[in-house]
């Protein structure tokens, strides 16, 4: 089966900029996930959504991160405006029923804010 | 609040010594415990699965263990490859199932020398 798909790979942007990430998920998966990495750290959730209904944005930055899941398949991460503290990489998962069973995750997109 | 540790940050190992890599977590309550590894740049590959009724799992060179009750799990790498350099990282799904997110550690980086 494909894998999730990510775009872009990279991104550089200037500070106070907006960027957008694009996430496109597993075919019959239900669960979607975008993930924060920051260097030398673990992944932490951003933002978790079950078909197009978001179920845990506890972490999410909302005022200027912003994320949506049309019609339950693909997904994008917005950031506006971008901080120097937001360059890390942002990876996208999803998971068949986000209850049972793992994860399969993107390539990730590495931003990083000058 | 759950948290996980991952010991140590670092190693560096010649070819075909045996190994581990340790985890901790907090919280015993968990619902399982996923081993990833990420390479430089790409996004986190499932290794192995354990769910919380589980003790082990194994896949080729790769056994994986949990003790819930202590809250640790151990990846156990046989006889070490180059290939295997990457950063390994142990990821818990919190509580009884449901919607919870994965908890990451920050990651185990291994540098395996010919």
């Amino acid at each position: 089966e494909a894998g999730v798909a990510q775009s872009p790979r990279y991104k550089i942007i200037e500070k106070r900029q907006s960027v957008a990430f694009w996430c496109n998920p597993i075919s019959g998966h239900a669960t979607l996930y975008w993930y924060q990495q920051i260097l030398g750290q673990g992944p932490k959730l951003l933002i978790q959504f079950q078909n197009n209904g978001v179920v845990d944005d506890s972490q999410l930055p909302k005022d200027r991160f912003s994320a949506e899941r049309l019609k339950g398949v693909d997904s994008t991460l917005k950031i506006q405006p971008a901080k120097l503290e937001d360059s890390a990489v942002y990876l996208c998962a999803s998971s068949l029923d986000g209850i049972t069973g793992g994860y399969t995750f993107g390539s990730g997109t590495r931003l990083t804010v000058v | 609040k759950q948290e996980v540790t991952q010991i140590p940050a670092a190693l560096s190992v010649p070819e075909g010594e045996n190994l581990v890599l340790n985890c901790s977590f907090t919280d015993s309550a968990i619902y399982n415990l996923q081993w990833f590894r990420q390479d430089p740049g790409k996004g986190l590959t499932s290794l192995l699965l354990i769910q919380s009724s589980q003790r082990e799992q194994t896949s080729g060179r790769l056994n994986a263990s949990l003790d819930k009750s202590s809250g640790r799990s151990t990846l156990y790498i046989a006889a070490s490859q180059p290939g295997d350099s990457a950063t390994y990282l142990c990821a818990v799904r919190p509580g009884s199932g449901g919607y919870n997110k994965l908890i990451f550690g920050a990651g185990t980086r291994l540098a395996v020398h010919p």
